[in-house]
């Protein structure tokens, strides 16, 4: 079974600052790990993804994760903060091939001027 | 850019009666998703099809449910007789396979249902 724990279900930060959402996740397998964003009233938009090449992601608006196995997490940083980036976030985990994603509860990313 | 499509974007039902959301996937596109989001909660898996069959089913597609691709471009979800509880937005989502290990999945814009 995969689970996906994420902290914090809101995260303020300033306009500029470093955006960090923690991601921890649980499978029995060599897991896939993703990022999505949600924007309001719209669907889900993968941001990066890890399928076990390199362990530091870079994805779409400057979004950047690190997958460390050790520590079973894969958290989404970016260096600035930009008020376009507040959303909701969701991590989530899948086996591969075609198995569906289990997702995480999302953290809500408020940008303060 | 090719994008998944949902029909209609917002639904709302009586309880107790049926609903039918529509999705278009990506056309090239061979495996296809369903997941539901309830409001305030996580996006949960429903269920995955491919060939014709179903692939993959949460413990949440119970009878209840039931999809279908009755052409060449749809990809449909039935609910049979809704429940109050069955309110949520429902995302379709799409993946090619590729021959590697992992087919990322595309997700269309959701259909809201609200059931009265």
């Amino acid at each position: 079974a995969q689970s996906v724990t994420q902290l914090g279900s809101h995260v303020s930060v300033s306009e500029g600052a470093l955006v960090l959402l923690r991601c921890n996740y649980s499978s029995s397998v060599p897991p896939y790990l993703f990022w999505y964003v949600q924007y309001p009233n719209q669907g889900l938009q993968l941001l990066l993804k890890y399928t076990s090449a390199a362990t530091l992601v870079k994805g779409i608006n400057g979004f950047e994760a690190e997958f460390k196995k050790s520590e079973t997490s894969f958290h989404l940083t970016k260096p600035s903060a930009h008020m376009s980036d507040a959303a909701e976030y969701f991590c989530a985990v899948s086996r591969g091939g075609a198995d569906g994603l289990t997702f995480g509860k999302g953290t809500h990313l408020i940008i303060q001027p | 850019e090719p994008e998944v499509t949902q029909t209609p974007s917002h639904q709302v039902t009586q309880m107790g009666q049926e609903v039918i959301l529509r999705c278009v996937p990506i056309s090239n596109h061979l495996y296809f998703y369903w997941y539901r989001q309830i409001l305030g909660q996580k996006v949960e898996f429903l269920v995955s099809f491919y060939n014709n069959e179903i692939s993959e089913k949460s413990e949440i597609f119970d009878d209840q449910f039931s999809v279908e691709r009755p052409d060449g471009s749809n990809f449909t979800l039935k609910i049979r007789s809704t429940k109050l509880e069955d309110s949520a937005m429902y995302f379709c989502a799409s993946s090619v396979p590729t021959g590697q290990a992992y087919n990322e999945q595309f997700f269309g814009p959701g259909t809201r249902l609200t059931v009265l």
